[in-house]
């Protein structure tokens, strides 16, 4: 069993290009979630699923689309990348309806945005 | 609005002993969970604990216990018996109950060294 799979591991992109960091989970979880983690800040959400076919916004939403065509997984694009958006961003999935669960993480992607 | 904080950026501990790291939050609601997370130098999230707010019992797993104080709105992490492996960053968060989305805010992390 895999749990959560992110590619790539790390990337380096010039600004203004389009990328997609790919999150994919083999647990049918129901909720999944997009953080980005940036130095002295922990780790903010982005994007949420609580199921396929329907997609939210967290706290730091702008720059970033998701969207969420099965269960399985939940990609996440930046039209066009600008240097504040260097940083490294987990992918993460829940079992929906258990409030006690924790959120499973992914490996990450190191973004590094010139 | 609801907020963590770790007060420590950096701690060192010896190798055997026992050390606590410290988070305090903020919220106005009575329902809440508090979980800990551990980073280590090759970056995954690794969960530790957990406790929900209306637990009577600290929670403990293993080395680790949490230091739940309601009424100072502390969650306060004891690793006992430190090992070198217990270098990493650790990261106090919330989870608020009374949202559409599983909704957890992470304090900004504590760095623990382990020294031999």
């Amino acid at each position: 069993i895999a749990g959560i799979t992110q590619a790539p591991t790390s990337q380096i992109l010039a600004a203004g290009r389009r990328m997609t960091l790919r999150c994919t989970q083999d647990m049918r979880h129901n909720a999944m979630y997009w953080y980005r983690q940036d130095l002295g800040l922990g780790l903010r959400l982005i994007h949420y699923s609580n199921t396929a076919g329907t997609t939210g916004k967290g706290e730091v939403p702008d720059g970033y689309s998701v969207s969420r065509a099965n269960t399985d997984d939940f990609p996440l694009t930046l039209a066009s990348a600008v240097p504040s958006q260097t940083s490294v961003y987990f992918c993460a999935s829940k079992p929906s309806g258990s409030s006690l669960s924790e959120q499973y993480f992914g490996p990450g992607t190191r973004l590094t945005v010139t | 609005a609801q907020k963590i904080t770790q007060t420590q950026p950096g701690m060192f501990v010896q190798e055997k002993e026992a050390v606590t790291l410290d988070c305090t939050y903020d919220t106005s609601d009575q329902s809440y969970g508090l979980f800990w997370y551990k980073q280590p130098s090759s970056g995954e999230m690794i969960f530790l604990i957990y406790q929900g707010s209306y637990d009577e019992q600290n929670a403990t797993e293993g080395r680790y216990s949490l230091n739940f104080q309601k009424a100072r709105k502390s969650a306060n992490l004891v690793i006992s018996a430190s090992q070198l492996g217990d270098s990493a960053m650790y990261f106090c968060a919330m989870r608020e109950e009374k949202t559409s989305y599983d909704k957890v805010i992470f304090g900004p992390g504590t760095s623990l060294s382990v020294i031999p």
